[in-house]
């Protein structure tokens, strides 16, 4: 069984840092390119990044471009997301989400709550 | 970038009814469309992907249909668990985007 496992959400100070991780089980995780995709309170989806299963191709939304930074250790089977200078309308529950074979977004984590605030 | 629009925002039917979104793209995208679904509190769940193929597990009433730009899904037979809102996602270039979604709620 596909899980993914998020972690490392909670409050943070405008301005600061902070460090989300997924742990992904029950599929070879080297094999899949692996995404972030955020959903701010009472909003919709919104992409946020996405990096190839050897780490050689990775995109960001623009919103997050320059600030968050994603990786992966594949000997680890974890995905990451190094948020900095966090804005409040970074405000979102954070999702990783595994790619599938014809680039839809086939299995979701429970999501980590990200909130940015003062 | 591709934005992705959806029509209606929102529909009230009720249990029985054919429920059908619109989903449209910018610029073509060919088949390279997915549909979630996503219930209050919880995580999205896969639909349909590359535009009309059924995810496993999915019950045969949700279908999608279209290619290029427009786009469509149905469900043939509304049942108390399909009310959720509904996402398309487009999977063809970056950066990867989603529709404003569509709320079914009960009539």
């Amino acid at each position: 069984e596909v899980q993914l496992v998020e972690s490392g959400g909670g409050l943070v100070k405008p301005g600061g840092s902070l460090r989300l991780s997924c742990a992904a089980s029950g599929f070879t995780f080297s094999s899949y390119s692996m995404n972030w995709v955020r959903q701010a309170p009472g909003k919709g989806l919104e992409w946020v990044s996405s990096i190839s299963s050897s780490s050689s191709y990775i995109y960001y939304a623009d919103s997050v471009k320059g600030r968050f930074t994603i990786s992966r250790d594949n000997a680890k089977n974890s995905l990451y997301l190094q948020m900095n200078s966090l804005r409040a309308e970074d405000t979102a529950v954070y999702y990783c989400a595994r790619e599938g074979d014809s680039y839809e977004i086939d299995y979701w984590g429970q999501g980590t709550l990200v909130t940015v605030s003062s | 970038d591709i934005q992705m629009t959806q029509s209606p925002s929102s529909v009230s039917a009720s249990v029985g009814d054919r429920v059908t979104i619109t989903c449209r793209a910018s610029q073509g995208i060919s088949s390279w469309l997915a549909w979630y679904q996503q219930k209050p509190g919880k995580a999205p769940k896969l639909l349909i992907y590359a535009a009309s193929s059924l995810q496993s597990g999915v019950p045969s009433r949700f279908s999608g249909s279209g290619s290029g730009t427009d786009f469509t899904l149905t469900i043939s037979s509304l049942q108390p668990e399909d009310f959720a809102t509904y996402y398309c996602q487009q999977a063809n270039s970056f950066p990867r985007t989603f529709g404003p979604g569509t709320k079914v709620d009960i009539k």
